[in-house]
């Protein structure tokens, strides 16, 4: 069963425009939550992450936006740009005694970005 | 700002084999974990250390599997009697102590099973 969910297996821009990836979650334990984004034959990069106790998290041209009651989480872009183009994952972790270690993955959603 | 660092990138090896693969972690960073990542798929978590001790381990890690990290620094992870579904990325990450703190990997090493 899988429990951090990305539905989009790839997506589309124009380069200055929003790039919009969605992950869904089904764990209520989930309280904190990252975005990494992965070139080919690199490892991933963290990229981004919000708590539980915020909605909104900010950095740069990276937003990420949290909706605790639909356990659904969103990566916005603005704007996006040819570099971006990446495979990206959501991952989600419990906090286990104070700690949160354990990342689950989704599987991915491919971004390209067109000039 | 030295990232985590892993070797071998890629390892070719006969079914049967043992491999061993290694990874520093990012100095400061007293918590390190192993991933596993196959195609199609997002990395899954395998076992994770804070300094020496080994707090976690996933079922994904049979007894073929070892992971140590004997001074709380670098960290191994060996496979015995390698099998076909060996065949992954193995992911190597590091973190600080404490709530909400970012996992940062390696560029992983790829094992190859013939």
């Amino acid at each position: 069963d899988q429990q951090v969910k990305q539905n989009s297996p790839s997506l589309s821009v124009q380069e200055g425009r929003i790039s919009i990836l969605n992950c869904d979650y089904t764990n209520s334990m989930f309280d904190y939550f990252l975005w990494y984004k992965k070139y080919p034959a690199e490892g991933p990069t963290f990229l981004i992450s919000i708590s539980s106790i915020k909605d909104k998290n900010e950095d740069g041209r990276f937003t990420v936006f949290l909706n605790k009651s639909a356990k659904h989480l969103s990566l916005h872009i603005v704007p996006s740009q040819p570099g971006d183009s990446a495979v990206y994952f959501c991952a989600a972790s419990p906090n286990s005694g104070g700690s949160n270690y354990k990342l689950t993955f989704g599987k991915g959603t491919l971004l390209t970005v067109n000039p | 700002d030295t990232g985590v660092s892993q070797d071998p990138r890629h390892k070719i090896t006969k079914r049967g084999q043992n491999v061993t693969f290694r990874c520093d972690p990012i100095s400061e960073h007293n918590r390190l974990y192993w991933y596993r990542q196959t195609l199609g798929q997002g990395p899954e978590f395998l076992t994770y250390f804070q300094n020496e001790a080994q707090l976690e381990k996933s079922r994904l890690l049979s007894d073929r599997f070892s992971a140590e990290r004997p001074k709380g620094s670098f960290s191994t992870l060996e496979i015995q009697r390698t099998e076909q579904g060996d065949s992954a990325m193995y992911l190597c990450a590091s973190s600080l102590g404490g709530t909400y703190q970012p996992q940062h990997f390696g560029d992983g090493t790829r094992l190859s099973i013939l």
